[in-house]
């Protein structure tokens, strides 16, 4: 089945830096890949995703990108704000599932003043 | 994306009850699920709910401690039956317009068990 890793569980960057998260999977027909925003007390917020069919997708400061070959999906914040703050979750579809999403560990991004 | 609501918010039980877990949604979908999220840990699904029929559990969790009803296409609810402190998480609901489309979740039940 579907394994997904994600790195770093931490990451710590200045205000107004880039951060970068990435993730691997191991099944090469997944093809769509969830990125979700979790703030304390809240649940978690789709923020970008992207299909196979393409390898990159920006939404203002926030892109993801794909690498089949690879299986890798990265998210890039860029010009990071204190509000970015976060923990963030990637997913992939379970085996045989475009819908029952695998989930990565999360990543804490911490924005320093 | 529709609006999902979840009661309650958060609760205090007492071991061996029950607390059924409700959530409601403002648009009809096709999937909804149950996710339990230990507290610094990320989701773990506990099972997808369908219409007018049986849930469909995961591995490790089952009917009997994790009852779960979809009455319609707008509204489940899970129970958690004969709690433990070890029930003490995140239960979270999330719901899928169709089966092809992203999933979009609640706030979460926030549920401690003395």
């Amino acid at each position: 089945g579907e394994n997904v890793e994600q790195h770093p569980s931490t990451l710590s960057v200045q205000e107004g830096d880039s951060a970068v998260i990435k993730c691997t999977y191991s099944d090469s027909a997944s093809n769509y890949f969830p990125w979700y925003k979790q703030e304390l007390g809240k649940g978690p917020q789709l923020i970008i995703d992207i299909r196979s069919n393409v390898g990159e997708k920006k939404d203002q400061r926030i892109a993801v990108t794909l690498n089949k070959t690879a299986k890798h999906f990265s998210l890039h914040i860029t010009e990071t704000q204190p509000e970015d703050s976060a923990v963030y979750f990637c997913a992939a579809p379970g085996e045989g599932s475009n819908y029952q999403l695998i989930w990565g560990a999360g990543t804490k991004l911490i924005i320093k003043p | 994306s529709a609006v999902i609501s979840q009661k309650p918010s958060r609760d205090i039980c007492q071991r061996g009850t029950s607390l059924t877990i409700q959530c409601q949604v403002d648009s009809q979908v096709t999937m909804m699920f149950w996710y339990r999220q230990q507290p610094g840990q990320s989701l773990t699904l506990i099972a997808t709910a369908n219409q007018g029929s049986e849930a469909t559990y995961e591995s490790g969790f089952v009917i009997d401690k994790f009852p779960i009803s979809r009455p319609n296409l707008t509204f489940s609810t899970l129970t958690v039956s004969n709690m433990s402190p070890e029930d003490s998480s995140i239960y979270l609901c999330s719901v899928s317009i169709t089966g092809d489309q992203p999933q979009h979740f609640g706030d979460g039940t926030r549920l401690s068990i003395l």
